[in-house]
């Protein structure tokens, strides 16, 4: 199975900032990436597919990049309603494989 | 719009069974492949397996093979997932997701299976 290493775990950030979460493939995906946001109680949202592609409806303060197997979000001008765990998620290869999470904190 | 909904929590002792349930509406059920997914509560997400709504052959991860069956009530827009012989590990929220081509763009609210003596 491809192995998604996620990173960081948690962060915490103010109002207005830029965040960056990362994740690195254990192989190649081909930009076969997705990312997800999930709030408490709620299921996870699709944000930004094939690495960098923004889904409908999605604030374009969220932003996907690659560079050889290691891939990034984004987010800029954080705001309030941003606070959420954010996974990464590889569909390149039979199983889907998730990255274990990074838990965002506004302050 | 597009929904999937599931089914209740459930609360299940060891070695029991449980039967959750998600339907689809606002696109054509048959055209998009149905998938599970397995959240520990306060953990990650993983991948249960999917299944082919259009021929109903289901396709399972080698982490959920023997006691999960994914079916198909396809008359009716729903997916089904049934869990024999149940375990405490087995406790987890479950959902089930549309894919899209690049991820999962539609997921159901959740079933939060309790397993506990």
């Amino acid at each position: 199975d491809i192995q998604m290493t996620q990173s960081p775990a948690s962060l915490s950030a103010s109002l207005g900032e830029t965040v960056t979460i990362e994740c690195l493939a254990s192989e190649d995906i081909y930009s076969n990436l997705a990312w997800y946001q999930q709030k408490p109680g709620k299921s996870p949202q699709l944000l930004i597919y094939d690495a960098s592609s923004l889904q409908d409806g999605v604030p374009s303060r969220f932003s996907g990049s690659e560079s050889g197997t290691q891939y990034s979000l984004e987010i800029n001008s954080l705001q309030s309603e941003d606070a959420a765990t954010y996974f990464c998620q590889q569909h390149h290869d039979y199983p889907p494989t998730f990255g274990s999470g990074t838990k965002l904190e506004i302050k | 719009q597009i929904q999937l909904v599931q089914s209740g929590p459930e609360l299940k002792k060891p070695g029991e069974s449980v039967k959750i349930s998600c339907k689809a509406s606002g696109y054509t059920f048959t055209d998009y492949a149905m998938h599970w997914v397995k959240q520990v509560p306060g953990k990650g997400l993983k991948w249960m397996g999917w299944i082919n709504t259009y021929t109903g052959k289901p396709t399972y991860a080698d982490d959920f093979k023997g006691r999960f069956v994914f079916s198909l009530e396809a008359s009716a827009s729903t997916a089904n997932l049934q869990i024999s012989n149940l375990k405490n590990e087995d406790t987890a929220n479950v959902f089930c997701a549309r894919e899209q081509p690049g991820g999962f763009a539609y997921w159901g609210q959740g079933t939060l299976v309790t397993v506990s003596s």
